[in-house]
C-alpha cells in the first residue's frame, strides 16, 4: 500500500527560527510532490510543488526533494506566528496522474 | 488563478433529509474533481474522484448510494448527501485539477469547504 508519512507533531519553534517539516513516501516511482498548509477549520492551501531532486525556494519557504531517499521536506525561514497551522505533504504516486496521497499532516506552532 | 468555490459554506439539516453541495472551478476547466471529508483533528479522507461526463470512482468504504456525485460540466461537480444522519456531520472539501492554468496539471486546488451539521 502506498503511504505518505509525517511526524504528527506538534512541532513548536520560536518566532524567527527555522521550522523543518519532514515527509517520507513509500512508492519509489512517485513524480510529483506538494506541500499544503491548513489552518484550523479551513481547507488546505497550496504552498508549493516540487518535481526534481534538490531545493526549490519560494519566499520564506524551501522545499527539498531527495528521490533516492524517498524524502521531501519543507523549511520555513523566519517563522511567524501566522505560520502556525497543519502542514500536509502530498505525493502523486505516478500510477494515475491526477490522484495524490496525503500524509496525516504535521501541526506547527510558532511561539511569539 | 486556480480558484475553486463551494456552496454552501455551511449547512444545518434535519436527520433524513438530503443536502447538495456544489463545487465550481471559477477560472479554469476542471478535468477531475475530488471530494474529501475531514472530521475534527483528523486527516483528509478522500471519498471519491469524479471526471467530467463519467461516473465517479468511490474509495473503499464510501457508500456510492449515499454520497451521490455528479460532474456534469468542466466547471461544476456536486455532492449530494442522501438521507443524512448525525454521523455524516463533517467538513466536506472539494478540490480540482485541470487545464487553463500555468504549470503542471496534477496540482490540486481546494475549495473553502462546507461544514455540514445534521441534527
Amino acid at each position: 500500500q502506498k503511504e505518505v508519512e509525517q511526524n504528527s507533531g506538534p512541532l513548536s519553534v520560536p518566532e524567527g527560527a527555522i521550522a523543518s517539516l519532514n515527509c517520507t513516501y513509500s512508492d519509489r516511482v512517485s513524480q510529483s510532490f506538494f506541500w499544503y498548509r491548513q489552518y484550523s477549520g479551513k481547507s488546505p492551501e497550496l504552498i508549493m510543488s516540487i518535481y526534481s531532486n534538490g531545493d526549490k525556494e519560494d519566499g520564506r519557504f524551501t522545499a527539498q526533494l531527495n528521490k533516492a531517499s524517498q524524502y521531501v521536506s519543507l523549511l520555513i525561514r523566519d517563522s511567524q506566528p501566522s505560520d502556525s497551522a497543519t502542514y500536509l505533504c502530498a505525493v502523486n504516486p505516478g500510477t494515475s496522474y491526477d490522484k495524490v496521497i496525503f500524509g496525516p499532516g504535521t501541526s506547527l506552532s510558532v511561539i511569539p | 488563478g486556480a480558484v475553486v468555490s463551494q456552496h454552501p459554506s455551511w449547512v444545518i439539516c434535519k436527520s433524513g433529509t438530503s443536502v447538495k453541495i456544489e463545487c465550481r472551478s471559477l477560472d479554469f476547466q476542471a478535468t477531475t474533481m475530488f471530494w474529501y471529508r475531514q472530521f475534527p483533528k483528523q486527516s483528509l479522507m478522500l471519498m471519491a474522484t469524479s471526471n467530467e461526463g463519467s461516473k465517479a470512482t468511490y474509495e473503499q468504504g464510501v457508500e456510492k448510494d449515499k454520497f451521490l456525485i455528479n460532474h456534469a460540466s468542466l466547471t461544476l461537480s456536486t455532492l449530494t448527501v442522501t438521507s443524512a444522519h448525525p454521523e455524516d456531520s463533517s467538513f466536506y472539501i472539494c478540490s480540482a485539477i485541470g487545464f487553463g492554468l500555468a504549470g503542471a496539471t496534477d496540482t490540486q486546488y481546494f475549495g473553502p469547504g462546507t461544514r455540514l451539521t445534521v441534527l
